[in-house]
C-alpha cells in the first residue's frame, strides 16, 4: 500500500497562476481533508470531504477549491494565485469503525507564489 | 470553537533527557486527543492518541494521558534519543467528521 500520495513535491508560481494539487489515497477511506501548514500556526483545514461527490469548507476555505469525483482522489485547485498561498500544503484521509478518527498524511506540497 | 495551545518552541535537550510538552485544549462535548510527529522534509505521522478521560496514551516511549479535570494532555518521555528531533503537534477531534484542530506545533531538538 502506498497509503497518502501527493502530487506534485514542489510548485512555484507566479501570481495570477493556476495550478491542481492532486491527493490520492489506496485504502477506500471515505473522508479526505486539505490543510496547509504556516510557520507557528499549526496546520489549518482548508477543505475536506466526508464521501465521493461531497466537499465542505474548512477554516481557511478562500482563494481554493476541490473536488472529489472518485473516492480515492481529492483535488485542490488555486484559481489565481497569491503570494498569501506560499505554504506547506497535506493532505490526509481517514476511514470509519475502529480506526475513525485516525488521519493518515500525505509528504506534502511545497508551493511557493511569487 | 475548539482549541488547542501547545507551549511554545523550540524545546533543545541532551540525549537522555526527560522531555513535556504541555498540551491544553477546549472543546465542546468529548473530543479524541492526538500527538501526531512530523521528522523533517516529511508528513505527519500519528504518534499516540487518547480516546476518554483518563485513558492513557503512548508508543515509542513516549506517553501522554487525557485529563478531563484540566483539559491538557501532556506529552512525555523520559529519556530522548537524537532521533525523536522533530515537530510535535498536539491535536483534538470532535464529533464532526473526524475533522483536527491542531497546535502550533512544538520544535524539539537533542543534541548527543
Amino acid at each position: 500500500n502506498a497509503g497518502v500520495t501527493q502530487t506534485p513535491k514542489f510548485r512555484v508560481l507566479k501570481t495570477g497562476q493556476s495550478m491542481t494539487l492532486l491527493c490520492a489515497q489506496d485504502m477506500n477511506h471515505e473522508y479526505m481533508y486539505w490543510y496547509r501548514q504556516d510557520p507557528g500556526m499549526g496546520l489549518r483545514l482548508i477543505h475536506y470531504s466526508v464521501g465521493e461527490g461531497t466537499t465542505a469548507k474548512g477554516e481557511v476555505p478562500d482563494g481554493y477549491n476541490v473536488s472529489r469525483l472518485k473516492k480515492q482522489n481529492f483535488l485542490l485547485g488555486l484559481e489565481s494565485a497569491a503570494p498569501s498561498q506560499t505554504s506547506v500544503y497535506f493532505c490526509a484521509s481517514s476511514g470509519q469503525g475502529r480506526f475513525y478518527n485516525e488521519q493518515f498524511f500525505g509528504p506534502g506540497t511545497r508551493l511557493t507564489v511569487l | 470553537g475548539n482549541s488547542v495551545t501547545q507551549m511554545e518552541g523550540p524545546v533543545t535537550l541532551s540525549e537522555e533527557a526527560f522531555l513535556t510538552i504541555n498540551c491544553t485544549y477546549t472543546a465542546t462535548g468529548y473530543p479524541s486527543l492526538f500527538w501526531y510527529v512530523q521528522y523533517p522534509g516529511e508528513g505527519l505521522q500519528l504518534l499516540l492518541k487518547a480516546t476518554k478521560a483518563d485513558d492513557k496514551g503512548s508508543n515509542k516511549g513516549f506517553e501522554a494521558t487525557y485529563r478531563k479535570e484540566t483539559t491538557s494532555f501532556h506529552l512525555e518521555k523520559g529519556s530522548v534519543q537524537v532521533s525523536d528531533s522533530a515537530v510535535y503537534f498536539c491535536a483534538l477531534s470532535g464529533t464532526s467528521y473526524g475533522k483536527l484542530t491542531f497546535g502550533q506545533g512544538t520544535i524539539l531538538t537533542v543534541h548527543p
